[in-house]
């Protein structure tokens, strides 16, 4: 059963344009989410995060929405650039302090 | 200010082995957590560990456990390891208590090949 689903495994985009990364989640309990890009064989590193009483945060060139009555938050890099490509993970922050992951979708920004 | 660090690297090991993974929190942070990321698979929750105890475990069998150190660094240890053991270990910190802060942030990983 799983509580996070990023339902796309992936995404190309071209340089400069918007890439917009989905994620679900099906526990209304859920009162922080969390973005992370991850490369291979490295950890994940944070990119920004949100708490349920907003629905917009923004830092940069990374924006995330966060729809509560949808359960659906979405994550927009603009403009995107090569060096974004990566797996980009959303996670929720679990009741009991654990983040709970999505699979993952893998982002290729071509040049 | 040093991230989250891991040890060692890479480590290979044959069924039956155990193993021991160690983490290093950001300077202030109280709790870690512990991710499994097996080939394939998203990031599973291990273990949490706050000012020294165990606060919450996930999915895992007891073969899989830890502790944490009075300087807030913790271990991980795997015991009768197992073929399907072989993943991407991951460590993560966060600040709880009076000045909690939600977002963890991850070391580098262990990464754990079992023969």
């Amino acid at each position: 059963d799983q509580q996070v689903k990023q339902n796309s495994p992936s995404l190309s985009v071209q340089e400069g344009r918007i890439s917009i990364l989905n994620c679900d989640y099906t526990n209304s309990m859920f009162d922080y989410f969390l973005w992370y890009k991850k490369y291979p064989a490295e950890g994940p590193t944070f990119l920004i995060s949100i708490s349920s009483i907003k629905d917009k945060n923004e830092d940069g060139r990374f924006t995330v929405f966060l729809n509560k009555s949808a359960k659906h938050l979405s994550l927009h890099i603009v403009p995107s650039q090569p060096g974004d490509s990566a797996v980009y993970f959303c996670a929720a922050k679990g009741s009991q302090g654990n983040l709970i992951f999505g699979k993952g979708t893998k982002l290729s920004v071509k040049p | 200010e040093a991230g989250v660090t891991q040890s060692p690297t890479h480590l290979i090991k044959t069924r039956g082995q155990q193993v021991t993974l160690r983490c290093s929190p950001i300077s202030g942070h109280t709790s870690v957590y512990w991710y499994q990321q097996a080939l394939g698979l998203g990031l599973q929750f291990l273990l949490w560990y706050d000012e020294g105890e165990e606060r919450n475990r996930g999915n895992f069998p007891p073969r899989f456990s830890g502790r944490q150190f009075p300087n807030y660094s913790s271990e991980l240890n795997v015991n009768a390891l197992e073929l399907e053991d072989s993943a991407l270990y991951l460590c993560a910190s966060s600040l709880e208590g009076a000045l909690k802060v939600e977002t963890q942030y991850f070391g580098p990983g262990t990464r754990l090949l079992v023969l």
